[in-house]
């Protein structure tokens, strides 16, 4: 079975400082990781994704298969960045893009 | 305008009465998708269909039904036999196969059903 588990389910950071959130999964495969994120008032819609080894918004995510981490991490957090943020996971193949979500984790950043 | 649509957005029923969620897709994707949003849970997948006339179970198929009789329209059943209906719904579709696309699933706004 795949499960995502973001542990955090606030995170209030000040405007400029750093923001990590924490993403831990279980797939006996080699999966793929997503960061989803939900501003208020508009739809759900991808961030970014872990083969794409990109940053998005300031953003950066790391597949760590080590550890079996996907953690997001901006280092100067902005206000607009408040937001509901998932952690996902697609696993087998043959099942398309179907997509194992975690928790999700609500950032404040506070001006 | 391309996209999702999901209807309606607010949706109140009484205890024992089926409710059908729409929603509606113009991008031309193979696959759609259901998924129940609680505070807390995170999503939870109900049903997916990666192309017409088929579909499969999600995590949490229990009390809900689906048909894929086109391919612009996945509408959800939500039965009296399903004991916490009240949630936010959330109707997605992606191109079917990962070669083909990037692994993204593309949202609609979502219907909040409440029974009462």
């Amino acid at each position: 079975a795949q499960r995502v588990t973001q542990p955090e389910k606030l995170l209030s950071v000040f405007k400029g400082a750093p923001v990590e959130l924490k993403c831990n999964y279980s797939y006996s495969g080699s999966p793929e990781l997503f960061w989803y994120v939900q501003y208020s008032r508009q739809r759900l819609q991808l961030l970014l994704r872990h083969i794409s080894r990109e940053s998005i918004k300031g953003f950066t995510a790391d597949l760590n298969k080590g550890e079996t981490s996907f953690h997001l991490k901006k280092p100067f957090a902005q206000e607009e960045d408040s937001a509901m943020y998932y952690c996902a996971l697609s696993g087998i193949k043959a099942a398309g893009n179907k997509l194992t979500f975690g928790g999700g984790t609500r950032v404040l950043v506070k001006p | 305008d391309g996209g999702i649509t999901q209807s309606p957005k607010y949706l109140f029923r009484k205890e024992g009465q089926n409710v059908t969620l729409s929603c509606e897709q113009n991008l031309n994707h193979d696959a759609m998708y259901w998924y129940r949003q609680d505070p807390g849970q995170g999503l939870r997948l109900i049903y997916y269909s990666h192309i017409v006339n088929d579909f499969q179970k999600g995590d949490i198929a229990e009390g809900y039904s689906v048909s894929r009789e086109k391919k612009e329209s996945f509408p959800l059943t939500v039965t009296s036999a399903q004991k916490n209906p009240t949630a936010f719904y959330l109707c997605a579709s992606s191109p079917r196969d990962r070669g083909s696309g990037t692994g993204e699933l593309f949202f609609g706004e979502g219907s909040r059903l409440t029974v009462l």
